[in-house]
């Protein structure tokens, strides 16, 4: 059962401009995750926001939250080659929940 | 660190054949879970496990069993392996059963079924 959607599918930016990526869901949560995956590795957790936080900040990361639209947005700032990768949301919808997953969306960094 | 290990990167076996995929993870974190993974259909989840000898079906059980006899190793058993069943494997643990928690994942298997 699919419950996050990213958008775009695929992004392709220069190195050093930000990318955007999007992340709608369909139910109440209790949290949205946000992971990273390098081709053919695994997946590497990137950030956490609760339902009641509107904005969160790792380093270059920016994960915003609006419940009321349910969607998510991760901005990468001035990305670099090694942010090449594809990057999933994940949303819990109660605290013991297991988590959904969407499609992903495959960012390509340019030189 | 935090390290989940998948026995194969790659693995190919024949149809009918019973397979086993294994996961270690040292972390003495109580849960773990296996995923699929597929092209534009995301991670979905196969099983996973609260505590040791402990199991629950997640969305796509069918075809596969699991196996958790030591609160670090998680194995998938795929019993009379299928074509539609070639795919990556994915293995994560997370510390406890609260969703406020990461998964740690390890690097997949491609498993493909000839």
């Amino acid at each position: 059962s699919q419950q996050g959607e990213e958008d775009p599918q695929a992004l392709s930016i220069q190195e050093g401009e930000n990318a955007t990526m999007n992340c709608s869901y369909k139910t109440s949560i209790n949290n949205l995750q946000w992971y990273r995956q390098n081709s053919g590795r695994g997946l590497v957790h990137l950030i956490l926001i609760r339902s009641n936080e509107r904005e969160k900040h790792s380093g270059r990361l920016r994960v915003t939250l609006d419940t009321s639209k349910k969607s998510s947005s991760l901005l990468i700032t001035a990305s670099r080659a090694a942010d090449t990768a594809s990057y999933f949301c994940a949303t819990a919808m109660d605290s013991n929940y297991q988590l959904i997953w969407g499609a992903g969306t495959k960012l390509i960094i340019k030189p | 660190d935090v390290k989940v290990t998948q026995s194969s990167r790659y693995l190919v076996k024949r149809t009918g054949e019973k397979v086993f995929l294994e996961c270690v993870q040292d972390m003495d974190h109580e849960n773990m879970f296996w995923y699929r993974q597929d092209p534009g259909l995301g991670l979905r989840l196969i099983y996973f496990s609260y505590d040791v000898k402990m199991k629950e079906k997640g969305d796509i059980p069918e075809g596969y069993s699991v196996s958790r006899e030591k609160k670090e190793r998680f194995s998938l058993i795929l019993e009379s392996a299928s074509t539609n069943q070639t795919s990556m494997y994915l293995c994560a643990s997370r510390l406890f059963t609260n969703s406020n928690q990461p998964q740690h994942f390890g690097d997949g298997t491609r498993l493909s079924i000839l």
